[in-house]
């Protein structure tokens, strides 16, 4: 069975402090990883896919890294804005239809 | 480029009645999924469409939800009767790409329902 867990559940950070997300996975057939951002009685907001291990990508204070068992998204010198749950999904299976989402990192991001 | 559209936004029922949610993906999206977020949770897929076909349902507890996507465009998410532990916030999602393909999914902002 396809399986997603995040560390840590919750994230207090100080303006300027960097930390990172971690988002492990246990899949068959990963056909990709996504991190998403998700804002208080809002739907998720898409930020970055990673397909294979070895895999980065960047957007302005947050870089998204992939290896074979785990990813992390590393928040550099954060911003209260920043502020969020933070979601880890994996999409995998023969036909790349299953989709599983872990339970989030809450972060908090303190002026 | 309008979002993924969803109505209403709120819902309060009492268990065992009907409650049906709408969602209007972006335009020209060809995959469209719906997600069950119950608070303090990542959203569960339920199930996902391509263009009017389903193409996963395997999660959806088919004794009380149902789902269409009528033309390949809107989608209705339905519950059948409700119950307590129904109360969660509804989430649909769309894609541009087929079923199957890692492509990003744009969300709407989600339907609250709550179940007395």
């Amino acid at each position: 069975e396809d399986q997603v867990t995040q560390s840590p559940e919750a994230l207090r950070l100080q303006e300027g402090e960097s930390s990172s997300l971690n988002c492990s996975y246990t899949v068959s057939g990963l056909r990709g990883l996504f991190w998403y951002r998700q804002d208080p009685g809002k739907g998720p907001e898409f930020l970055f896919t990673l397909y294979s291990a070895g895999e980065e990508k960047e957007k302005e204070r947050l870089k998204a890294t992939l290896t074979k068992k785990e990813s992390f998204l590393h928040i550099t010198a954060p911003k209260p804005e920043d502020s969020a749950t933070y979601l880890c999904a994996v999409q995998a299976g023969n036909y790349g239809q299953n989709f599983v989402f872990g339970p989030g990192t809450r972060l908090s991001v303190l002026p | 480029e309008a979002g993924v559209a969803q109505s209403p936004r709120y819902k309060i029922i009492e268990k065992r009645q009907s409650v049906a949610f709408w969602c209007n993906p972006i335009s020209g999206h060809a995959t469209l999924y719906w997600y069950q977020q119950i608070l303090g949770q990542g959203p569960k897929l339920l199930i996902q469409f391509q263009n009017n076909g389903v193409v996963d349902d395997s999660q959806l507890p088919k004794d009380r939800f149902s789902a269409e996507r009528l033309k390949g465009v809107d989608s209705t998410l339905k519950i059948q009767p409700a119950k307590l532990e129904d109360s969660a916030v509804y989430l649909c999602a769309s894609s541009l790409g087929p079923a199957g393909d890692p492509d990003t999914q744009y969300f709407g902002p989600g339907t609250r329902l709550t179940v007395l």
